[in-house]
């Protein structure tokens, strides 16, 4: 079945350190991925997306993803996290021609002073 | 300010009594959807419109019904809530279909039927 899936529900790092969120897709073609962030009490909004061409894309605030084919993953990372990053983080995908976006189940990132 | 709307923002309503969520969006959006998010879930899609009178179902479509009369406006009906229908449910729009475009959320709304 095609599907994303987040490893961890849960992350927590320090400030300053390495942020890394995965997130791997089950598809038979490429699909189109997606991370959105949604701070306590608000929507989502996009990070960042990979559609077609470089497969490092850069998004907001820092953050970026790596497309990696081989792998079928699209991971998030940020080179040095900070308090106000503190959200939970969905991976996104349109897996096959125009079908819905399907979601990962989110990991909660957690920033310590 | 480009955005999408939702009304209410919480409710608290009890089983079987009929209710709606309006959602509207004010940037021309061709897609529009309905999700909802429960712990440990994620958000699930419910249904989604690609156009005015084009209507089809998500994943967790039961229970629900949609319409898309005009082209800024998609509510959430609930004929006859249930307990399982409590959780966070959030209206989003794009610019064509979800394969290129990023869609905008609105900011939820929170429903417990009791």
């Amino acid at each position: 079945a095609q599907s994303v899936t987040q490893l961890g529900s849960h992350v927590s790092v320090s400030e300053g350190a390495l942020v890394l969120l995965r997130c791997n897709y089950s598809s038979s073609v490429p699909p189109y991925l997606f991370w959105y962030v949604q701070y306590p009490n608000q929507g989502l909004q996009l990070l960042l997306k990979y559609t077609t061409g470089a497969t490092l894309v850069k998004g907001i605030n820092g953050f970026e993803a790596e497309f990696k084919k081989s792998e079928t993953s699209f991971h998030l990372t940020k080179p040095s996290a900070h308090m106000s990053d503190a959200a939970e983080y969905f991976c996104a995908a349109v897996l096959s021609g125009n079908t819905p976006l399907v979601f990962g189940k989110g990991t909660r990132l957690s920033v310590i002073a | 300010e480009a955005q999408v709307t939702q009304n209410p923002r919480y409710l608290i309503t009890v089983t079987g009594k009929k209710l709606t969520v309006t959602c509207s969006q004010n940037m021309n959006h061709e897609y529009m959807s309905w999700y909802r998010q429960d712990p440990g879930l994620g958000l699930r899609q419910i249904y989604y419109s690609m156009n005015v009178e084009v209507t089809d179902k998500g994943d967790v479509p039961e229970g629900y019904k949609v319409s898309r009369k005009e082209k800024r406006n998609f509510p959430l009906i609930l004929e006859s809530p249930s307990p399982n229908q409590t959780s966070l449910y959030f209206c989003a729009s794009s610019r064509g279909g979800p394969s290129y475009n990023e869609q905008f959320f609105g900011p939820g709304t929170r429903l417990t039927v009791l």
